[in-house]
């Protein structure tokens, strides 16, 4: 499989820490993006990072990518409870927009 | 803009019985898609498609078709359900030079 790994695949936190997660894959890629989903809704996309690129900011997200090393994080600083979610990375490998998603970080952040 | 929604959002089947879920979106997009998630397996790839009247395999396309007759419109079939197509289905759909994909709300379907 050509899924990319999230690691941890839970995490629980009290508000106002910060909620780091990463992302491994198998095959070079064209891009990496992050995606948030809560429960029992669709996926919504959080930010893109190209393979040129090492480092991305929205918000209080950041977002690495280490192409050597296969591997990408994502930083949630100064977490509040509404972003408990599961977060699941998708690496595109080829043409046509086709993504690959891991199988997700569970965020449980405590009030 | 009702952006992505898909039909039904729930259904229980018994086992050899077909069913079309429908996917629609309003955003004029080209790439559109069938996911499946099961507990920890994350989403996998069923089908996409590039354009209208264009289809492609995903990774795990065996059991489904799809067609893709409008732009707006991209149809997922189960032709004779089976246990393990128990699971949430999502549609997404992507466009322009972004490569961001736009969700739907997922059908959860049961099969007995």
């Amino acid at each position: 499989s050509q899924q990319g790994e999230e690691d941890p695949q839970a995490l629980s936190i009290q508000e106002g820490e910060n909620a780091t997660m990463n992302c491994s894959y198998k095959t070079s890629i064209n891009n990496l993006q992050w995606y948030r989903q809560n429960s029992g809704r669709g996926l919504v996309h959080l930010i893109l990072i190209r393979s040129n690129e090492r480092e991305k900011h929205s918000g209080r997200l950041r977002v690495t990518l280490d192409t050597s090393k296969k591997s990408s994080s994502l930083l949630i600083t100064a977490s509040r409870a509404a972003d408990t979610a599961s977060y699941f990375c998708a690496t595109d490998v080829g043409n046509f927009n086709k993504f690959y998603f891991g199988s997700g970080t569970k965020l449980n952040v405590k009030p | 803009n009702a952006g992505v929604t898909q039909t039904p959002k729930f259904r229980v089947l018994k086992t050899g019985q077909s069913m079309t879920l429908l996917c629609a979106q309003d955003m004029n997009h080209e790439y559109m898609y069938w996911y499946r998630q099961d507990p920890g397996m994350g989403l996998r790839l069923i089908h996409y498609s590039v354009g209208e009247g264009t289809t492609a395999k995903g990774e795990v396309p065996d059991g489904y078709n799809v067609s893709r007759l409008k732009k707006q419109n991209f149809l997922l079939g189960l032709e004779s359900a089976a246990p393990s197509q128990t699971s949430v289905y999502f549609c997404a759909s992507a466009g322009g030079n972004s490569y961001e994909q736009y969700f739907g709300p997922g059908t959860r379907l049961t099969v007995t």
